[in-house]
């Protein structure tokens, strides 16, 4: 079965401009999660969807990030304006459910300048 | 806080030695623990887990894992390491319907 896709892979852009990243997760797999992992930490949850509705987002950091998950499938995180501490490796990442394994994609690493 | 902690940041070993990795987690009730492995340019991926039944869980590549529910651990052992088990692991504990959260990562490297 085809895995979770992610893209762009990379991405470089300045201080206070604006990235977006896409994944499409495992074929009907309602759970759908975003990690930031910075360079030498594991991986922190930022969102947390169950078919298309927000299941936790405690931890986004709301003033400048933005996810959606429109129609229950593919998702796009959003940040604007970037910040250098933003620099890092999003993971998106599918379950079938809210407690068991999940399936990561390749991640998006994000530098900024 | 709640949090899984690794006690590990960085392992060096030789080949045919022996692994443990330790993992702690501080969080109360029921769990689900998890250990991924991530290689060397590849993405995270499930190297074993635990739900329920027996402490002792097998996964893939020789790793095994033992539940210890009065010490909140779930270490990782390996017998006999190889060169190919050179990466970086995660241990990870899911709270029944809620969200999934990591330890910091190990990174293991095995000198041939």
């Amino acid at each position: 079965e085809a895995g979770v896709a992610q893209s762009p892979r990379y991405k470089i852009i300045e201080k206070r401009q604006s990235v977006a990243f896409w994944c499409n997760p495992i074929s009907g797999h309602a759970t759908l999660y975003w990690y930031q992992q910075i360079l030498g930490q594991g991986p922190k949850l930022l969102i947390q969807f169950q078919n298309n509705g927000v299941v936790d987002d405690s931890q986004l950091p709301k003033d400048r990030f933005s996810a959606e998950r429109l129609k229950g499938v593919d998702s796009t995180l959003k940040i604007q304006p970037a910040k250098l501490e933003d620099s890092a490796v999003y993971l998106c990442a599918s379950s079938p459910g809210s407690a068991g394994e999940l399936f990561f994609g390749e991640g998006s690493r994000l530098t900024v300048l | 806080a709640q949090s899984v902690s690794q006690h590990n940041h960085h392992v060096i070993l030789s080949e045919a030695a022996s692994l443990e990795l330790g993992c702690n987690y501080s969080y109360g009730g029921t769990v689900n623990l998890f250990w991924y492995v991530q290689y060397p340019g590849q993405h995270l991926q499930l190297l074993l887990k635990y739900f329920s039944g027996d402490p002792l869980v097998k996964g893939i590549k020789g790793f095994e894992a033992e539940f210890i529910k009065s010490k909140f651990s779930f270490n990782l052992r390996k017998p006999s390491v190889q060169w190919s088990d050179t990466a970086e692991y995660f241990c990870a504990v899911n709270r029944r319907n809620n969200d999934m959260r990591f330890g910091a990562g190990t990174r293991l490297t095995v000198k041939p």
